[in-house]
Parts: structure tokens; C-alpha cells; sequence
């Protein structure tokens, strides 16, 4: 099973500053690599695919880079509605599909 | 836009069969696309548990598969999920989502999600 790790546990940002969030993988993952943003009492919502690829919606501000172990998901300019908690997940080899342990964005 | 609704019990006995069932509209999931069922303990991060294809082709995580059955309604537009003999450790919010579909297979990011639905294991 390959195990995900995300850094750090929580990150405190201002808004309108970058906030980078990192994943990193037990073993390579190639490029099969997809991020989600959780808000409090609600489902995942999928942001990124393919660890660069924005899914329906996502703004711009969100970019994801790296391959192979090494993952980043940039939020550009943190807006109010971006403090969350950011998971990510590889579905490179599976069965299982692999979760990290999430990241909280918190209003510094 | 494709919905998804996961219902079942809140609350069920140890030892005892978790069911739940997720209800899909405004896309029939005979068409594709693949179906899967995540959970998230309270507090921490989120499982795979599996994933169905409308033929009834299964992917289950490993440390459920003896537990687990994943099964397909095609005439209701639902998929669900039993896993049986559970303990406090099943105690999480279940949700169920949309897995895109590659070449017959499923790819493994998962978009829409349904709001999720708490089952507690408790006597």
C-alpha cells in the first residue's frame, strides 16, 4: 500500500498571501496524483487531477506540480473561502486508492 | 448535474451488518463511469472502501474486502454498500462518489461526492 504524507499538519496564512502544501508519496505515483478541499461539515470537493489538471470550477488561483513522490498544490492568493482542510490521494497503484492525512489552512 | 444521496441508519450494533445506499440523479449509472464509496472516522482523514461498475464489477480496499459486499440497482439509479460484523473502529461519515472510468477500468479520483451520512457502531 503506498502511503501518503502531507506537510504540514496545519499552515497558518494570511489572506491574499501563497500558501504551499506539500505531498509526498511512500513509493512513485507517476503523475496519478488528484488534491480535495474540505470545508467543515461538508464533502470533499475534488480539485485538481493528473497533480496539475483543475477540475470543473476551480479557479485559477489553485495551480498542483511534481511527479514521481514530490507533490505541491499552490493557492496563489488565499481568499476567505479557500481555509480548509487539503487532502491528497494517489491512484497510481491500487487496490487501495491512498489518502494523505490532510493539510488545514488557517487564518493567520 | 449528477447528484449524489447516501441514506441508511445512523446507528447500528456491534457485530452487527452496516447498509447503506446511494441514490444517483439527473445521470443513469448505466451509462458509466464507475461508483465508489469513501469514509472518514470523526476527526481524521478519509478510506477508500470500494468501487462498482453498473455490470457489477467490484474493487474492494483490501482491509475490508472480507467484510465488505458492494452491490448495483441499474431499475433504481443506486449502488450500496454492506459490511458486515463491524466495530466502534466502522464508526465514521460515509460518502458515497462518482469515479471517472478509463479504458473499461476505473481511473480513482472521485467528482461529485454526496454529502455524507454518519453511521455510529455503538450498543
Amino acid at each position: 500500500e503506498i502511503v501518503m504524507t502531507q506537510s504540514p499538519a496545519t499552515l497558518s496564512v494570511s489572506p491574499g498571501e501563497r500558501a504551499t502544501l506539500s505531498c509526498r508519496a511512500s513509493q512513485s505515483v507517476s503523475s496519478n496524483l488528484a488534491w480535495y478541499q474540505q470545508k467543515p461539515g461538508q464533502a470533499p470537493r475534488l480539485l485538481m487531477y493528473g497533480v496539475s489538471t483543475r477540475a470543473t470550477g476551480i479557479p485559477a488561483r489553485f495551480s498542483g506540480s511534481g511527479s514521481g513522490t514530490e507533490f505541491t498544490l499552490t493557492i496563489s492568493s488565499l481568499q476567505s473561502e479557500d481555509f480548509a482542510v487539503y487532502y491528497c490521494q494517489q491512484y497510481n497503484n491500487w487496490p487501495p486508492f491512498t489518502f494523505g492525512g490532510g493539510t488545514k489552512v488557517e487564518i493567520k | 448535474q449528477v447528484q449524489l444521496q447516501a441514506s441508511g441508519p445512523g446507528l447500528v450494533k456491534p457485530s452487527e451488518t452496516l447498509s447503506l445506499t446511494c441514490t444517483v440523479s439527473s445521470y443513469s449509472i448505466s451509462s458509466g463511469y464507475f461508483w465508489g464509496w469513501l469514509r472518514q472516522p470523526p476527526g481524521k482523514g478519509l478510506e477508500w472502501i470500494g468501487t462498482i461498475y453498473h455490470t457489477g464489477t467490484t474493487y474492494y480496499n483490501p482491509s475490508l474486502e472480507s467484510r465488505l459486499t458492494m452491490s448495483v440497482d441499474t431499475s433504481k439509479n443506486q449502488f450500496s454498500l454492506k459490511l458486515n460484523s463491524v466495530t466502534a473502529a466502522d464508526t465514521a461519515v460515509y460518502y458515497c462518489a462518482r469515479d471517472e472510468e478509463f479504458e473499461r477500468g476505473p481511473v480513482g479520483w472521485f467528482d461529485p461526492w454526496s454529502q455524507g451520512t454518519l453511521v455510529t457502531v455503538s450498543s
